[in-house]
């Protein structure tokens, strides 16, 4: 079993669409939680970062944080096309650098 | 600007051939670390490096390299190629957050895709 499991998709919605993203992992040790958002042929880009369990909210995107379920998503609201992106989820023991773990991404695509 | 650059950004190479990718930030982050992305396995680290002569095994470091003699760079080295591992390598650079919920500052570089024939 993967330490972090994600739904690799695709998944196709239209354009205003609530988006509800998910990862699941194994390791309770898990601390810090990032939401990364991958552009055809480019690097991954930091969208969110959050810590322990609770809510993060920056404008459209929450991310959201069930340590007791060790289940961790990414809201999207008012989807746009410009949106259409891998979104990779990953996770780490340590704030001070150390291993990061990734899920596989899930490819989105919203149609205007 | 702000930016990771890695070199080549394209590399066909054949088995054996030893290689390096180099990677450069310009930020003076402490914490450097390498992926390796293939298609259904996400982002796997491959090694990361927390300062100047500090490097560490991440999850997939079997057939790889690396060395941290200066802050700004991080190669990647193999030494003796070999088919699978074929992918498309990302170089990533941090500011190691202090105390506290800091916003993370994190730059990946435009990645090396790579072919081992």
């Amino acid at each position: 079993q993967k330490e972090v499991e994600q739904d690799p998709g695709p998944l196709s919605v239209p354009e205003g669409a609530i988006v509800s993203l998910n990862c699941t992992y194994s390791n309770s040790a898990f601390q810090y939680f990032m939401w990364y958002r991958q552009y055809s042929r480019k690097g991954p880009e930091l969208l969110m970062y959050t810590y322990s369990s609770g809510n993060k909210e920056d404008g459209r995107f929450t991310a959201q944080v069930d340590k007791s379920s060790k289940y961790i998503s990414l809201f999207i609201r008012d989807s746009q096309p410009s949106d259409s992106a891998t979104y990779l989820c990953a996770m780490s023991e340590y704030n001070q650098g150390g291993k990061l773990i990734f899920g596989q991404g899930t490819e989105l695509s919203v149609k205007p | 600007e702000a930016q990771v650059t890695q070199n080549p950004r394209y590399l066909i190479t054949v088995t054996g051939k030893k290689l390096t990718v180099t990677c450069s930030q310009n930020m003076n982050h402490e914490y450097m670390s390498w992926y390796r992305q293939d298609p259904g396995l996400g982002l796997r680290q491959i090694y990361y490096s927390m300062n100047v002569e500090v490097t560490d095994k991440g999850d997939v470091p079997e057939g790889y390299k690396v060395s941290r003699k200066e802050k700004r760079n991080f190669p990647l080295i193999l030494e003796s190629p070999s088919p699978n591992q074929t992918s498309l390598y990302f170089c990533a650079s941090r500011r190691l957050a202090g105390g506290g919920l800091l916003k993370e500052t994190q730059y990946f570089g435009p990645g090396t895709r790579l072919l081992v024939l």
